[in-house]
């Protein structure tokens, strides 16, 4: 089966560094995404991995480990505004089905 | 550019009828999916479609339909609506590797 796991909920404060990881078993692997979701409003790409190693984007970045089925989101300067929920995404095949992971919904402290 | 625009964005039904929502893909994006997140999960995907073709369909049961047009845009339906139909359902546009998302229409069934 395809299963995508990762922490339901996390707690970090404004300016320091958060981790949000994700583990994966689907049939096949074609990508992984993180996307995150602000309450009532749709996903926002933020990564898009194929290949293992760490991507950086501004205070974003994401790491990849095919071998191992495992991805992690690093947050760095954390503000408010990145209280939100992250989702990870796998797409297994060559078509758009994107798998999801059920969210983490990251909460930020003052 | 505009981007995938959907709609309505609000919808509200009573359980048997039936529903059709549309979504307008990025223009020059031939592929979308679309995909329906319940409160607290994320996004299950429904269909995709490419060039007019359907390329993936979801385990949902055969009261979902969709089609795509020459424009590529795209509509879902849903007949006999139940009340777990209740949702955010959300279209996705592709033309390279990144996948966008709609805002979404909330449809409510009571």
């Amino acid at each position: 089966g395809q299963n995508i796991d990762q922490p339901t909920e996390m707690t970090a404060t404004e300016g320091a560094i958060v981790q949000i990881n994700c583990t994966y078993q689907t049939s096949g692997f074609n990508g992984l995404f993180w996307y995150q979701q602000h309450a009532g409003e749709a996903p926002t790409f933020l990564s898009y991995n194929v290949l293992d190693g760490l991507e950086e984007k501004g205070r974003f970045s994401s790491f990849l480990s095919r071998s191992k089925g495992y991805s992690y989101l690093l947050l760095k300067e954390l503000q408010m505004k990145d209280s939100a929920s992250y989702l990870c995404a796998v797409r297994a095949d060559r078509d758009d089905k994107i798998i999801f992971g059920k969210g983490t919904r990251l909460h930020i402290l003052p | 550019d505009a981007g995938v625009t959907q709609s309505p964005t609000h919808l509200i039904k009573t359980r048997g009828q039936q529903v059709t929502l549309r979504c307008s893909p990025i223009s020059g994006h031939k592929s979308v999916s679309w995909y329906q997140q319940v409160l607290g999960q994320g996004p299950q995907f429904i269909f995709q479609y490419y060039e007019k073709e359907e390329r993936g369909r979801g385990n949902f049961p055969d009261r979902f339909s969709a089609r795509q047009f020459p424009n590529y845009s795209s509509e879902l339906n849903v007949n006999a609506l139940l009340l777990g139909d209740s949702a955010l359902y959300l279209c996705a546009s592709r033309g390279g590797t990144e996948a966008f998302f709609g805002q979404g229409t909330r449809l409510t069934v009571v």
